[in-house]
């Protein structure tokens, strides 16, 4: 079935170093991916997408990476600051408008 | 900026009681959906709407119905509430588009006792 998944499920990273969080996704058919902020108490914040006929797209201190070939998708972040701290979800769009997401990485920010 | 508003931040219901969760986006979007959300397993989708007094069924909907009467609100309804419902129920919308993102309230906890 379809499923989006995450390899690990917490990551610890030292404040000022680049964070690396990683997504596996199984439909590919999928032709739109979203990457999530959730603090505690919120809900998920939009921070960037890509669509499939893309392989990276950049933000402001974000970047994502899509891997068509092994289904991979990753969320860098440059200079991991304390407020980075959150659930990060990945999420894949299948059919129409209905979004498949993934469990979420826990990622601690350490001052 | 897009707000999408849940009536409530907190609820706690009786078994077999009948609840409305309530929410309102103000950016004219045409989609609107609703999710819950259990810890180690993600998002869940429930029920969403295209437009207007449109619905389809997301994932999960047994056990919940929704109303859509105007393009602002999206109610779900919890028919006769039980225990495995307790959960973090998240409304959201968005453009209807394709590859619009969805944009989320901040949640309504519902505990069924």
């Amino acid at each position: 079935g379809e499923s989006v998944g995450l390899h690990l499920p917490t990551l610890s990273v030292q404040e000022g170093d680049n964070s690396i969080i990683n997504c596996a996704y199984s439909n590919s058919a999928s032709d739109y991916f979203i990457w999530y902020k959730q603090e505690s108490g919120k809900g998920p914040q939009f921070i960037i997408d890509i669509r499939s006929n893309m392989d990276k797209r950049q933000g402001q201190r974000v970047t994502v990476l899509l891997n068509k070939t092994v289904k991979h998708l990753s969320l860098q972040i440059a200079a991991t600051q304390p407020g980075d701290s959150a659930v990060y979800f990945c999420a894949e769009r299948t059919d129409g408008n209905k979004l498949v997401f993934g469990a979420g990485t826990i990622l601690r920010v350490k001052s | 900026d897009v707000k999408v508003t849940q009536s409530s931040r907190y609820l706690v219901k009786r078994t077999g009681e009948k609840v409305f969760l309530e929410c309102v986006q103000d950016m004219d979007h045409e989609n609107m959906f609703w999710y819950r959300q259990d810890p180690g397993l993600g998002l869940r989708l429930i029920y969403f709407s295209y437009d207007v007094k449109m619905k389809e069924k997301g994932d999960i909907p047994e056990g919940y119905s929704v109303s859509r009467e105007k393009k602002e609100r999206f109610s779900l309804i919890l028919e006769s509430a039980s225990t495995n419902q307790t959960s973090m129920y998240l409304c959201a919308s968005s453009l209807g588009q394709a590859n619009s993102p969805l944009h989320f309230g901040n949640g309504t906890r519902l505990t069924v006792t």
